[in-house]
């Protein structure tokens, strides 16, 4: 079945250390996305790509990195200038030139805490 | 981007229609309407999306205004697993130059009760 699949499920960061998180997709799907999400809160957007090679910052995207060398991966780095990294990180993609009338695929999640 | 707005929470008793509204005044003609709904710990899952006409699928129906300055999602039983945080979202058309983004909102946490 085709998904995307978002790893690791729970990650624990010291301060000061950067770390990557991992989302693969097998859809074909042309756009990725990366949102965060706190408790309580809706999703706000960190990162998006509507093509390999290229991606554009989104409503937060200090404190973040991306690359897309695949079309089939979206790597997230989370650095340690993210001043409040704790949070629950969403994967996402969708049809690039479907004119808004598809659906985006979302992943599981990641939780990262820093301790 | 253009804003939607919801009601915070929403109660419904089991195997009752659910109407979850959506007001989104400043729509553009070509803005998508999108829902979604997340459970706890998990991605948001899509529900159904329209434009001008209503659209029906499995999971529930869309009522769009004649204005599209508003919509309705309804669940037409509601049961224990349709417990979730629904979201109402617009999504701009990429050719207009929207980005192809979803702007999440705080939605709307449908409780269902026995």
């Amino acid at each position: 079945d085709g998904g995307i699949t978002q790893s690791p499920k729970y990650l624990f960061r010291k301060e000061g250390q950067n770390v990557t998180l991992s989302c693969e997709q097998n859809l074909n799907h042309d756009a990725m996305y990366w949102y965060r999400q706190d408790p309580g809160q809706g999703l706000r957007l960190i990162y998006y790509s509507q093509i390999v090679n290229d991606f554009q910052k989104g409503d937060i995207a200090e404190g973040y990195s991306v690359s897309r060398e695949k079309k089939e991966s979206f790597p997230l780095t989370v650095t340690s200038a993210q001043k409040n990294p704790t949070a629950f990180y969403l994967c996402a993609s969708s049809m690039r030139r479907d004119r808004g009338g598809y659906g985006y695929t979302f992943g599981s999640g990641t939780r990262l805490t820093v301790v | 981007d253009a804003k939607t707005t919801q009601p915070n929470s929403m109660e419904s008793n089991e195997e009752e229609p659910v109407h979850l509204p959506c007001n989104h005044s400043t729509i553009s003609g070509t803005d998508y309407i999108h829902w979604y709904r997340q459970l706890p710990s998990q991605g948001p899952e899509y529900v159904i999306h329209g434009l001008t006409s209503n659209v029906n699928n499995r999971m529930a129906s869309l009522a769009i205004a004649e204005d599209r300055k508003s919509s309705t999602l309804i669940l037409h039983r509601a049961t224990l697993r349709d417990a979730a945080v629904y979201y109402c979202i617009l999504r701009e058309d990429i050719l207009t130059g929207g980005g192809n983004k979803l702007t999440f909102g705080t939605g709307t946490q449908l409780k269902v009760e026995l």
